[in-house]
C-alpha cells in the first residue's frame, strides 16, 4: 500500500520567516503531488500542485519535487499569521483516481 | 460557485443505529470520494466513485457503503453503527480521474457514535 509521511508534525515560526514543510511518498511512479491546506473545522482547500522534477513557485509558495529520493517539499515565504492552519500533502498514486493523504503539518506563525 | 455541500454537519447516533451522510456538488463533477479524519491518523480513504452506480473500495471500506444513483449527488451509509465510526467524514469531488486534477472538499460532517 502507498504511504505518505509528512515532518515535522508541528511547526512554529515567526511572522515574516520562510516556513518549511517536509513530505515523502513510498512509490516513484506516483503522480501529481499536491498541498493543501486546511483551518480548523474546514475542508481541505489546494494550495500548490507539481508533476515533474524541479521546483514550482507561485506567489509567496515554492514546492521542490526530487522523484529519485520520493521527496517533495513545501516553502512559504514571508509567512503570516493567517498562514496558520494543518498543511496536508497528497499524492495520486498510480490509480490516479486514488489520492492518498499525510497526516499533516500543523503550522503557527506567530505574530 | 463551486461548492461541495455536506449534510449534516453533527450528527450523534447510538452504536447499533444506521447513519446517512450525504454530499452534493455542482460542478458536475465525475469523480466523488468519501474520506474519513482522526486525530492522529491524517485522512484516510473510504470509497471513491467514478461516476453514477460505479464505485471502488478505498483503503478502508469496512463497515461503509456508498449510493450514488446521480452525478450530483454521493452518501455515504453505516449500517449499525459502531463507536469506532465517531470521525469527521469529509466529501470530495473533482473533474474526472487525471492526477493534476484538484479535490474540492466538503466542510465535514462530524459523526458521534455513543
Amino acid at each position: 500500500q502507498e504511504k505518505v509521511q509528512q515532518s515535522p508534525e508541528s511547526l512554529i515560526v515567526p511572522e515574516g520567516a520562510m516556513s518549511s514543510l517536509n513530505c515523502t511518498f513510498s512509490n516513484s511512479a506516483s503522480q501529481s503531488i499536491w498541498w493543501y491546506q486546511q483551518h480548523p473545522g474546514k475542508g481541505p482547500e489546494a494550495l500548490i500542485s507539481i508533476f515533474s522534477n524541479g521546483n514550482k513557485k507561485e506567489g509567496r509558495l515554492t514546492v521542490y519535487l526530487n522523484r529519485a529520493s520520493l521527496h517533495v517539499s513545501l516553502h512559504i515565504r514571508d509567512s503570516q499569521p493567517s498562514d496558520s492552519a494543518v498543511y496536508l500533502c497528497a499524492v495520486s498514486t498510480t490509480n490516479a483516481y486514488k489520492v492518498i493523504f499525510g497526516k499533516g503539518t500543523h503550522l503557527h506563525v506567530l505574530p | 460557485d463551486m461548492k461541495v455541500t455536506q449534510m449534516p454537519r453533527y450528527l450523534i447516533k447510538r452504536m447499533g443505529e444506521n447513519v446517512l451522510l450525504e454530499c452534493g456538488q455542482d460542478m458536475s463533477h465525475e469523480t466523488m470520494y468519501w474520506y474519513r479524519q482522526d486525530p492522529g491518523l491524517g485522512l484516510q480513504l473510504i470509497y471513491i466513485s467514478y461516476d453514477v452506480d460505479s464505485n471502488s473500495e478505498g483503503d478502508i471500506p469496512k463497515g461503509y457503503r456508498v449510493s450514488r444513483k446521480k452525478r450530483e449527488h454521493f452518501s455515504l451509509i453505516l449500517d449499525s453503527a459502531k463507536t469506532n465510526q465517531t470521525s469527521v467524514y469529509f466529501c470530495a469531488s473533482r473533474l474526472g480521474g487525471a492526477s493534476a486534477e484538484t479535490l474540492y472538499f466538503g466542510s465535514g460532517t462530524r459523526l458521534t457514535v455513543l
